[in-house]
């Protein structure tokens, strides 16, 4: 099992709606979790850490399943400005390790 | 709001030839990384750095690459001599802790090896 697996997409979804992913993670001893954006050629940027009682950041919220070992981002109300790579990333075994990625277009 | 700033942003070299790659991390960080990104595909961990030392490396991180802070800011990456295959995207980041806080990316140093 690889050790951060996400669907790669393409989402591509109309404006306004509501858009979820999910990414899997092997390492049962991870600690931390965090959701990533990355527009293409720049930089990956802190989209929001993920807790274990989940999160929520204006449109966006964040999810944790410890048992399962997958975390969730959901984006209600998208934008045209959201159309980016969403990277999850996982820490385990002292290295932050990252997904390749889902990439979401949002259509106008 | 304090960034991690890489120089150059584009490099192009030929094959066999040292590049040094440079990064200046966020003032009161304490850990340093190096990660590559080849086009289309995943960012990959490299190496990372904490009180003057390796604390990880992937086996990437070869005889061919090395790490060095030489001063109070600078932290660097050489690749001793290039491969056609070391072209990529490379990115700076630091943190403030180890590897449970977040990262601060630079905008990276695109390394074309020809």
């Amino acid at each position: 099992r690889k050790e951060v697996e996400q669907d790669p997409g393409p989402f591509n979804v109309p404006e306004g709606a509501t858009v979820a992913f999910n990414c899997t993670y092997s390492n049962s001893a991870s600690q931390s979790f965090f959701w990533y954006r990355q527009d293409c050629r720049k930089e990956p940027k802190l989209l929001m850490s993920v807790y274990s009682s989940g999160n929520e950041d204006g449109r966006f919220t964040a999810q944790l399943n410890r048992a399962s070992q997958y975390i969730s981002l959901l984006i209600r109300d998208s934008k045209l400005s959201d159309s980016a790579t969403y990277l999850c990333v996982v820490n385990g075994d002292d290295k932050i390790i990252f997904g390749k990625g889902t990439r979401l277009h949002i259509l106008p | 709001e304090p960034e991690v700033t890489q120089t150059p942003s584009h490099q192009v070299t030929q094959m066999g030839q040292e590049v040094i790659l440079r990064c200046v991390p966020i003032s009161n960080h304490l850990y340093f990384y190096w990660y590559r990104q080849i086009l289309g595909q995943k960012v990959e961990f490299l190496v990372s750095f904490y009180n003057n030392e390796i604390s990880e490396k992937s086996e990437i991180f070869d005889d061919q690459f090395s790490v060095e802070r030489p001063d109070g800011s600078n932290f660097t990456l050489k690749i001793r001599s290039t491969k056609l295959e070391d072209s990529a995207m490379y990115f700076c980041a630091s943190s403030t802790r180890d590897t449970t806080e977040k990262l601060f990316f630079g905008s990276g140093t695109q390394l074309s090896v020809l």
